[in-house]
């Protein structure tokens, strides 16, 4: 069975930054772009970065360009997101996701809440 | 990066079919063959209804169908349920490995 479990989501200040994972099980990690995707309280999806396979190649939404880095580390089946420079807009549920754009797996978010 | 449009809301009574679409650009829903809508109920993780446009993961009914012309897609829930009141999002690849969603469709069953 596939399983993604994100952890790392807290309260944090404004300018503040923050590391989210992500464990995957039940698949081969190694072979899969993977992704996050985020939803701002009562708001929409908004898909926020993907990584390739091996980290070689990662895309990042214009907003976290420069603030976010997503990496990954295959040994441990892990994803992350470290999140820099943190803004009150950057309030969200952060999900994992299995692939790169057609996200057929999720887990069950981590909060993220930016605020003084 | 602009998101794609969706309707805020659809509704329709059980046992009727119900169409949602999603309209993007000739450089994302226009150019490629990805994509994708989800399924949201209150509180939950998204779930993948169809992919690729057409497509549907094992598991989903055959009540979920996707479309697609030119720069817009759609999602027709045939023989709604109560169960398929939800929040629906369609999402496109649009080159250089981005993803764009749309704002999201609350459906409502009468």
């Amino acid at each position: 069975e596939v399983q993604l479990v994100e952890s790392g989501g807290l309260l944090v200040q404004p300018g503040g930054s923050l590391r989210l994972s992500c464990v995957a099980s039940g698949f081969t990690f190694s072979t899969y772009w993977m992704s996050w995707v985020r939803q701002a309280p009562g708001k929409g999806l908004e898909w926020v970065a993907n990584i390739k396979v091996d980290g070689s190649e990662k895309a990042y939404v214009d907003s976290v360009k420069g603030r976010f880095t997503i990496s990954r580390d295959n040994a441990k089946n892990s994803l992350y997101l470290q999140m820099n420079s943190l803004r009150a807009e950057d309030t969200a549920v952060y999900y994992c996701a299995r692939r790169g754009w057609q996200f057929d797996y999720w887990g069950q978010g981590t909060l993220v809440t930016v605020s003084s | 990066q602009s998101a794609l449009t969706q309707p805020p809301s659809a509704s329709g009574s059980p046992g009727q079919s119900v169409t949602i679409s999603c309209t993007g650009t000739s450089r994302d829903v226009g150019s490629y063959n990805y994509v994708s809508w989800y399924q949201q109920h209150p509180g939950k993780a998204p779930t993948v209804m169809i992919y690729e446009v057409n497509k549907r993961p094992s598991g989903v009914p055959d009540r979920f169908s996707g479309s697609k012309s030119g720069n817009t897609a759609s999602l027709t829930v045939s023989g709604l349920q109560a169960e398929d009141e939800a929040d629906y999002y369609c999402s496109s690849y649009a080159g250089s490995n981005i993803v764009i969603f749309g704002g999201g469709t609350k459906l409502t069953v009468l």
